[in-house]
């Protein structure tokens, strides 16, 4: 059964240093996310991506964070410059369609710990 | 997205039907019920989802009232792998409708051996 798959699985970084995320999602899929969660708090979203751009956004996705499809099968997150406070699961996850008409499927996250 | 609200933690035993409600009682005519778990601290894992008809498929069942304010996920036979968080969502399932899943607190089920 196709899956997300994400790497690494968990990244230890020093505050103020730049991290990329990366995630390949489902082969045929078009549409791709990245959610985040605190240890202890809900899943959050952060960003959508189709069509080599952003879809939508949340408060949380700042100025820090940006997002890409380098190839056609790599979706990357990356965190400028990391803060303390973004240290949380990081979920990528994908859907063949729509966000609103189709399913999302997700990763098995990466785990971000900034030190 | 309509709110909903699930119970915070349910036990059940193994081998016995695991049956988790969620109210959604400002649920529009064009949103669906969505349902995803989350077991330990993994991605959260796609259940099943429906509009206005119960729904099956291998992992799960889901009933919808008739007025649509509520639902439960059924696990039928639930094995201690079930032990997870379980999220409710609501989602508009129409053009220029929010893409995002908005993740409450969800259920978390215990499954006792």
């Amino acid at each position: 059964e196709p899956e997300v798959t994400q790497t690494p699985s968990h990244q230890v970084t020093q505050m103020g240093q730049e991290v990329i995320l990366r995630c390949v999602p489902i082969s045929n899929h078009l549409y791709f996310y990245w959610y985040r969660q605190i240890l202890g708090q809900k899943v959050e979203f952060l960003v959508s991506f189709y069509n080599n751009e952003i879809s939508e956004k949340s408060e949380i996705f700042d100025d820090q964070f940006s997002v890409e499809r380098p190839d056609g099968s790599n979706f990357t997150l990356k965190i400028r410059s990391t803060k303390l406070e973004d240290s949380a699961m990081y979920f990528c996850a994908s859907s063949a369609d729509r966000g609103w008409t189709d399913t999302q499927y997700f990763g098995p996250g990466t785990r971000l710990t900034v030190l | 997205d309509a709110k909903t609200t699930q119970p915070t933690s349910m036990d059940c035993a193994e081998g016995r039907a695991a049956n988790l409600p969620c109210n959604h009682s400002t649920i529009s005519g064009n949103e669906y019920v969505y349902w995803y778990r989350q077991i330990h601290s993994q991605g959260p894992q796609y259940i099943i989802h429906g509009l206005k008809n119960n729904e099956t498929n291998e992992m799960a069942s889901l009933i919808i009232t008739e007025d649509r304010k509520s639902s439960t996920l059924i696990l039928p036979h639930a094995t201690l792998r079930d032990t997870a968080v379980y999220y409710c969502i609501v989602r508009v399932a129409s053009q220029g409708g929010s893409e995002k899943l908005v993740f409450g607190k969800g259920t978390k089920l215990t499954v006792n051996p």
